[in-house]
């Protein structure tokens, strides 16, 4: 069973529409959770952490779920440049390790 | 400033070469990484240092040799590339709160 799963869709949805992207970890140890994106041949970079108690920015908000062991990311009122795919990141606390989703793909469409 | 920087961009070689990437960065960060994404875009550990120190080493062949001369420096060495290392490797550092910071890339190609 790999660390981090998540579904690789890809996600078509139009422009203005809310989706939601789900990832589940296996180790119930893990302590730090983040959403990352990476563009088309660019590198991932940090969209946002994932706290206990859930956090926003902007359209954006990420929830963690440690009782069944997976975090969410929801996008409001979907932009074109929201295109991209999401990555989900897991640290389980030892040596800085962190485990990648393989993330999951989201095309906003005019 | 860029915080995390990797050369070359871009490397394409002939099987068989030896070829190294680099890897800087400027964020005081503890722990540097290489990752590897391949043609399926999943992003799969290869090493981790942690100030100067070989912490993860995720059964990558040993034709791939780190070296981190100081906690701001992770180089990679690849001996004898094969058609199969062509992807894209990406140095990252990190801090247990922020999480990562990619470098921008080496898009390898053996040919």
């Amino acid at each position: 069973r790999k660390e981090v799963e998540q579904d690789p869709g890809p996600f078509n949805v139009p422009e203005g529409a809310t989706v939601a992207f789900n990832c589940t970890y296996s180790n119930s140890a893990s302590q730090s959770f983040f959403w990352y994106r990476q563009d088309c041949r660019k590198e991932p970079k940090l969209l946002m952490s994932v706290y206990s108690s859930g956090n926003e920015d902007g359209r954006f908000t990420a929830q963690l779920n440690r009782a069944s062991q997976y975090i969410s990311l929801l996008i409001r009122d979907s932009k074109l440049s929201d295109s991209a795919t999401y990555l989900c990141v897991v640290n389980e606390n030892n040596f800085n390790k962190f485990y990648f989703g393989s993330g999951t793909k989201l095309n906003v469409k005019p | 400033d860029t915080a995390v920087s990797q050369t070359p961009k871009y490397l394409v070689t002939q099987m068989g070469n030896d070829k190294s990437i680099k890897c800087e960065q400027n964020l005081g960060h503890d722990t540097m990484y290489w990752y590897k994404q391949d043609s399926k875009k999943f992003l799969k550990i290869m090493f981790s240092y942690n100030n100067k120190e070989l912490i993860i080493n995720e059964t990558v062949p040993n034709r791939f040799s780190p070296k981190s001369p100081d906690k701001a420096h992770l180089n990679l060495h690849i001996n004898s590339l094969e058609l199969g290392d062509s992807a894209v490797y990406f140095c990252a550092s990190s801090n247990e709160i922020y999480g990562y910071t990619f470098g921008s890339g080496t898009r390898l190609t053996v040919v």
